[in-house]
C-alpha cells in the first residue's frame, strides 16, 4: 500500500537553485521521514518531523508539515550535482511493529 | 548503532530456482521486520511484516506461498522467494525498527534478477 502522491514526479534544477518537493498522504500519522535513495542504491533518512511539529530544519533541508491538509513539503537550498537523487516521503503511524508506508517519490536531476 | 544487514545484495538465479535474502539485526533485538520490494524507478512497496516467533502478515496482492517469510530468531528475517520468475525481478528491502525509540533502520537491498 502507499500513502499518496508526491508532487513532482520528476525536477530537472540548476546547481545552486533550490528544491521543493510535496508530498501526500491519506491517514492520521505519528510522524513522517524523508529519504533519499540514489539510483540503485539503499535508503538515506534524511528527515523526520512529528505530527505536533510544523517545520524543521537540518542542513540545507527544511521540512514542514501541514496535518491538516495531510501535507508535507522537503525543502533543499542551494542544490548541488551530488543532491541528484530519488527523494521519498514516508509515513509512520508511531506504534511500535507498524511499518512505514512510502510516497512514490520525486526523482531530482541536479545539473551542473 | 541500530545496524541491519542485508545479504546477498546481488543475486541471479535461473527462472524455477528459489532465492533466500536475510535480513539481520546487528546490534538490537527486532521483534518486527519489514519486506519491501521495488521496481525500476518506482516507490517502495510494503510486502510483509515479520513477526519473530509467529506467522509474517502480507500486503494485499502479496501470494505469501511465494514469498515465504521466516523470523525464527530477534535478529533474523528471511524472505524466501519460491519458484522464481522473470517478474519477481525487483530490489527487495528490510527494515527493522529498534523497540526504543520507533525509529526505522534499512538494510542496504537485495538486487534480485530472475534470468
Amino acid at each position: 500500500s502507499q500513502q499518496g502522491e508526491e508532487d513532482p514526479q520528476a525536477l530537472s534544477i540548476q546547481e545552486g537553485e533550490n528544491a521543493t518537493m510535496n508530498c501526500s498522504y491519506k491517514t492520521s500519522i505519528n510522524n513522517l521521514q524523508w529519504y533519499r535513495q540514489n539510483s540503485g542504491r539503499g535508503l538515506v533518512h534524511l528527515i523526520l518531523i512529528r505530527s505536533n511539529e510544523r517545520e524543521k530544519h537540518s542542513g540545507r533541508l527544511r521540512v514542514t508539515l501541514d496535518t491538516s491538509k495531510k501535507s508535507s513539503s522537503l525543502l533543499i537550498t542551494a542544490s548541488r550535482a551530488a543532491d541528484t537523487a530519488s527523494y521519498f516521503c514516508a509515513t509512520g503511524a508511531g506504534q511500535a511493529g507498524t511499518a512505514l508506508i512510502f510516497g512514490k517519490g520525486t526523482t531530482l536531476s541536479v545539473s551542473s | 548503532g541500530a545496524v541491519v544487514s542485508q545479504h546477498p545484495s546481488r543475486v541471479i538465479c535461473k527462472s524455477g530456482t528459489s532465492v533466500k535474502i536475510e535480513c539481520r539485526s546487528l546490534d538490537f533485538q527486532a521483534t518486527t521486520m519489514f519486506w519491501y520490494r521495488q521496481f525500476p524507478k518506482q516507490s517502495l512497496m510494503l510486502m510483509a511484516t515479520s513477526n519473530e516467533g509467529s506467522k509474517a502478515t502480507y500486503e494485499q496482492g502479496v501470494e505469501k506461498d511465494k514469498f515465504l517469510i521466516n523470523h525464527a530468531s530477534l535478529t533474523l528475517s528471511t524472505l524466501t522467494v519460491t519458484s522464481a520468475h522473470p517478474e519477481d525481478s525487483s530490489f527487495y528491502i528490510c527494515s527493522a525498527s529498534p523497540p526504543v525509540n520507533y525509529g526505522y533502520t534499512f538494510g542496504s537491498g537485495t538486487r534480485l534478477t530472475v534470468v
